[in-house]
C-alpha cells in the first residue's frame, strides 16, 4: 500500500515561475491538505479539500490553487513562484469514518525559490 | 481560531531517562482531538499517540504516554526511556470533532536530541 505519494521530492524554481506539486493518495480518503512548513512555525493549513470537486482555502492560500477532480489526487499549482515560498510542502489525506486517526502525511516536498 | 502553542523549540535528554514536551492550546470548543506527530529527518510525518477530549483516561503507546489536562487545555507527552531512535522534531496538532482531520492546527514544533 503505498499511502500518499507526492511528487517531486526536491525542486528549484526561478522567480516567476510556475509548477505543479503532485499528490496522490491510494486509501479512497475523502479528504486531503496541503500544509506547508517553515522553521519555527509547524505546518500550516493552505487548501484542503473534502471531495472531488469540492476544495476551499486554509490559513495562508494566497498564491496557490488547487483543484480534486478525482478522488485520489489533489494537486497544487504555484502559478508565480516567489521566494517567500520557500517551504517544505506536505499533502495529507485522511477519512471522516476515521478521523480520530489523524492524517496519513506524504513525504514532503523541498521547494527552493531563487 | 484554535490555536496551539509548543514552548520548547528545543529539549535534550540522556539515553534510558525520561523527557516531557509540552504542548498547550486555545479553543472554545468541548469535543476535539488532539495528537504528536514526529518527524525525524526523513521528514516522514508519523503518528505518536491522539487523545480524544471526552476520554479522561490518558493515552498511552507503549514508551509514550500523554499527560491531557481539559481545564488547563495542556497536553504534554512523555517519552519514557529514551532511544536514539526517538530524536526528531515532535509537532502537538488539534483537530475539532467536527470538520475532520482534513483541518490540522500545529503547534511550532520541539525538536528532541538524544544524548548517548
Amino acid at each position: 500500500n503505498a499511502g500518499v505519494t507526492q511528487t517531486p521530492k526536491f525542486q528549484v524554481l526561478k522567480t516567476g515561475q510556475s509548477m505543479t506539486l503532485q499528490c496522490a493518495q491510494d486509501m479512497n480518503h475523502e479528504y486531503m491538505s496541503w500544509y506547508r512548513q517553515d522553521p519555527g512555525m509547524g505546518l500550516r493549513l493552505i487548501h484542503y479539500s473534502v471531495g472531488a470537486g469540492i476544495t476551499d482555502q486554509g490559513e495562508v492560500p494566497n498564491g496557490y490553487n488547487v483543484s480534486r477532480s478525482t478522488t485520489e489526487d489533489f494537486p497544487l499549482r504555484l502559478l508565480s513562484a516567489a521566494p517567500s515560498q520557500t517551504s517544505v510542502y506536505f499533502c495529507a489525506s485522511s477519512s471522516p469514518w476515521r478521523g480520530r486517526v489523524g492524517a496519513f502525511f506524504g513525504q514532503g516536498t523541498r521547494l527552493t525559490v531563487v | 481560531a484554535q490555536t496551539v502553542t509548543q514552548s520548547q523549540p528545543e529539549m535534550s535528554v540522556q539515553e534510558a531517562e525520561t523527557v516531557t514536551l509540552s504542548c498547550t492550546y486555545d479553543t472554545s470548543e468541548s469535543d476535539y482531538y488532539l495528537f504528536w506527530y514526529k518527524q525525524p529527518p526523513s521528514r516522514q510525518m508519523i503518528l505518536v499517540i491522539r487523545q480524544e477530549a471526552y476520554k479522561q483516561q490518558n493515552a498511552t503507546e507503549n514508551r509514550f504516554s500523554v499527560n491531557f489536562q481539559k481545564a488547563a487545555k495542556s497536553f504534554s507527552l512523555k517519552i519514557s526511556d529514551s532511544q536514539l531512535g526517538d530524536a526528531a522534531m515532535y509537532f502537538c496538532a488539534y483537530r475539532t470533532s467536527i470538520q475532520g482531520a482534513q483541518k490540522l492546527v500545529f503547534g511550532q514544533g520541539t525538536r528532541l536530541t538524544i544524548n548517548p
